[in-house]
């Protein structure tokens, strides 16, 4: 079965800062790839998603991931955080449709002023 | 479109009570997923639905949790009595299974629920 490793519980970045949230996945089959973000009170929005193709994945409000077979990692980055990026962010992985999402533990993304 | 729908947003209720928490899926899509969330034990996949009929429940953590999908808009999520230890955030996801069931998974807000 599938698992999903979030390195980092909480990550605090100053503001305009750039930022790297860490994800690894465990199976080496083909995958479908996802960031989710929650912010406080609210339920998970999708930030972005790799299902095939290019390996460089962008998202919404300036977020993007990189998907590494080799290293079964997509870890998602932003150059400059904001002060609104403050949120719990989320990796998902599926084996391609047979099973759902197992998500991560979620990194807590903590931007100071 | 509404998005996914949960009803109530917020649920407070006393220990040994009946709980039975709401959803409607995106019209159209055809899997239904219920979590819980809890500092503790973090996002849990607690049952999912393919076209209405509960697919895995292995999820659910005992016997005093049920869900139902009478038809592709409406589920339910029971919890019957009630416990303290069962105060969560309880979310409501579909999703559209063009890409089979491990495809983009749409959230609804959340209903949270304490039990005193």
């Amino acid at each position: 079965a599938q698992s999903v490793t979030q390195l980092d519980s909480q990550v605090p970045v100053f503001e305009e800062a750039p930022v790297e949230l860490r994800c690894n996945y465990s199976s080496s089959v083909s995958v479908y790839l996802f960031w989710y973000v929650q912010y406080p009170n609210q339920g998970l929005q999708l930030l972005l998603k790799y299902l095939s193709g290019s390996t460089l994945v962008k998202g919404i409000n300036g977020f993007e991931a990189e998907f590494n077979k080799s290293q079964t990692s997509f870890h998602l980055r932003k150059p400059s955080v904001h002060i609104s990026d403050t949120a719990e962010y989320f990796c998902a992985v599926s084996d391609k449709g047979n099973t759902p999402l197992v998500f991560g533990k979620g990194t807590r993304l903590s931007v100071i002023a | 479109d509404a998005g996914v729908i949960q009803s109530p947003r917020h649920e407070v209720t006393e220990m040994g009570q009946e709980v039975t928490l709401r959803c409607k899926p995106i019209s159209g899509h055809n899997s239904l997923f219920w979590y819980r969330q809890t500092m503790m034990r973090g996002l849990e996949l607690l049952i999912y639905f393919n076209n209405n009929v509960p697919i895995d429940d292995s999820g659910m953590p005992e016997d005093r949790f049920s869900a139902k999908m009478p038809n592709a808009s409406f589920s339910t999520l029971k919890i019957q009595p009630s416990e303290p230890r069962d105060s969560a955030v309880y979310f409501c996801a579909s999703s559209l299974g063009v890409m089979g069931l491990g495809g983009e998974q749409f959230f609804g807000p959340g209903t949270r629920l304490t039990v005193l």
